[in-house]
């Protein structure tokens, strides 16, 4: 099984600050990596696929980045809207999703 | 813009099997365009893929899961479902079906599934 290792689990910033999530992976999945937005209460969103496409609606500020172990989502301006939950999922082999990181208002 | 929405009991007894239902609109389960999938959220927890079928011939489940899960299509009513049997109080959960292709496009909105005698 591939896992997926998310970093911070919890992260405190800002409206208008620069936040980097970084996603670790157990083995190499190329660029088959996606991140999506979890607000409570409601379904997951997809915010990028293959490691760095950015989902057709989703905001310029969020852009992700990396391959093979270790990838990041960053996000460059956060706005109100953006305080949740983001997961990583591979889907080289099998899928799977990291354990997600909640990003809080400081 | 494919839309999903899952359908089933809400409570099921230990010991018993969960059957759920996703209903698609604007796509075809039957195009070969998607893999449908299911994932669970225990509440306040993250997520867990389950399985994905494509196409009514390939399925793929969760290593975890696999000796409990079956996902089927039914192209005549353009639905997928999920059987999953012996359930105990760990399979508690929102249960929610998805579209992918690169990632998981669309999303049901979940459906709350209690395991409880």
């Amino acid at each position: 099984d591939i896992q997926l290792t998310q970093s911070p689990s919890t992260l405190s910033a800002s409206i208008g600050d620069r936040v980097t999530i970084t996603c670790r992976a157990s083995q190499a999945i190329s660029h088959w990596l996606a991140w999506y937005q979890q607000q409570p209460g409601r379904a997951p969103k997809l915010l990028i696929y293959e490691a760095s496409t950015l989902e057709s609606g989703v905001p310029s500020r969020f852009s992700g980045s990396g391959s093979g172990t270790e990838f990041t989502l960053t996000i460059s301006s956060l706005q109100p809207d953006d305080f949740a939950t983001y997961y990583c999922q591979q889907y080289n082999t099998y899928s799977s999703f990291g354990q997600g990181t909640k990003l809080e208002i400081k | 813009q494919v839309q999903l929405q899952e359908s089933g009991p809400g409570l099921v007894k230990p010991s018993q099997t969960l059957s759920l239902t996703c209903t698609v609109s604007g796509g075809s389960v039957g195009s070969g365009r998607y893999f449908w999938s299911w994932i669970r959220q225990p509440a306040g927890k993250g997520l867990e893929w389950i399985g994905d079928i494509y196409s009514s011939v390939s399925t793929s489940y969760n290593p975890s899961l696999k000796s409990r899960v079956t996902i089927s299509l039914d192209t005549s009513r353009n639905q997928f479902s999920l059987k999953l049997t012996s359930v105990t109080a760990a399979d508690t959960a929102i249960y929610y079906c998805a579209n992918a292709y690169s990632g998981y496009e669309s999303w049901g909105q979940g459906t709350v599934v209690t395991v409880s005698s």
